[in-house]
């Protein structure tokens, strides 16, 4: 079974200019996760769809970030415009939506440094 | 507000020995508990999980205790080897559903020397 795939692995911009990333979840999962890293962080969840439906996005920073799944299967999550504080990890992660026993599998990440 | 703590960011310990890592938790809602382990350069890969129905959960070699008077759990690798040298969080879910609505804590760094 292939895992969660994200791209791109590394991403360095300036402050104030926008990017994207990718995120191809497990064929089937049904739940999609975003997640940010910061360095010496746990993961922090920006936003959790079912499906194409958005279930919490209550942790993403609404001005300068977005997110779509728009067909139920890859996402998207853009930043736009980036400051230097958005320098971290972002994880993607999927699962089949269930109980508390549904692990979630992530994918590598994109490490963006932003200068 | 931190409603995951590992207050303890790294440990190093000898090849063989146990290894024991600890988390905190604030929010007595909370009814599962997972543990992760995460490679540099790697995604977190999920290890060990346990309800709060009960105490105690092992796999093989890892045993992860919880202690819900205290809010405390604890993850016990025995014997511990070199491939276990990575980070490992601690993470309550949040809402309903699956595990993936993650509160994790800061990580603890494990070192395992041969």
């Amino acid at each position: 079974e292939a895992g969660v795939a994200q791209s791109p692995r590394y991403k360095i911009i300036e402050k104030r200019q926008s990017v994207a990333f990718w995120c191809n979840p497990i064929s089937g999962h049904a739940t999609l996760y975003w997640y940010q890293q910061i360095l010496g962080q746990g993961p922090k969840l920006l936003i959790q769809f079912q499906n194409n439906g958005v279930v919490d996005d209550s942790q993403l920073p609404k001005d300068r970030f977005s997110a779509e799944r728009l067909k139920g299967v890859d996402s998207t999550l853009k930043i736009q415009p980036a400051k230097l504080e958005d320098s971290a990890v972002y994880l993607c992660a999927s699962s089949h939506w269930g109980g508390r026993n549904t692990e979630a599998f992530f994918g590598q990440g994109t490490r963006l440094t932003v200068v | 507000d931190q409603q995951v703590k590992q207050n303890s960011p790294s440990l190093s310990v000898q090849e063989g020995r146990i290894s024991i890592l600890n988390c905190d938790y604030t929010n007595s809602m909370f009814d599962y508990f997972l543990w992760y382990k995460k490679y540099p350069a790697e995604g977190p890969t999920f290890l060990i999980s346990i309800s709060s129905i009960k105490d105690k959960n092992e796999d093989g070699r890892f045993t992860v205790f919880l202690n819900k008077s205290a809010k405390h759990l604890s993850l016990h690798i025995v014997p511990s080897q070199p491939g276990d040298s990575a980070v490992y969080f601690c993470a309550a879910p949040q809402g309903e559903g699956s595990q993936g609505n993650l509160i994790f804590g800061k990580g603890t760094k494990l070192s395992v020397k041969p």
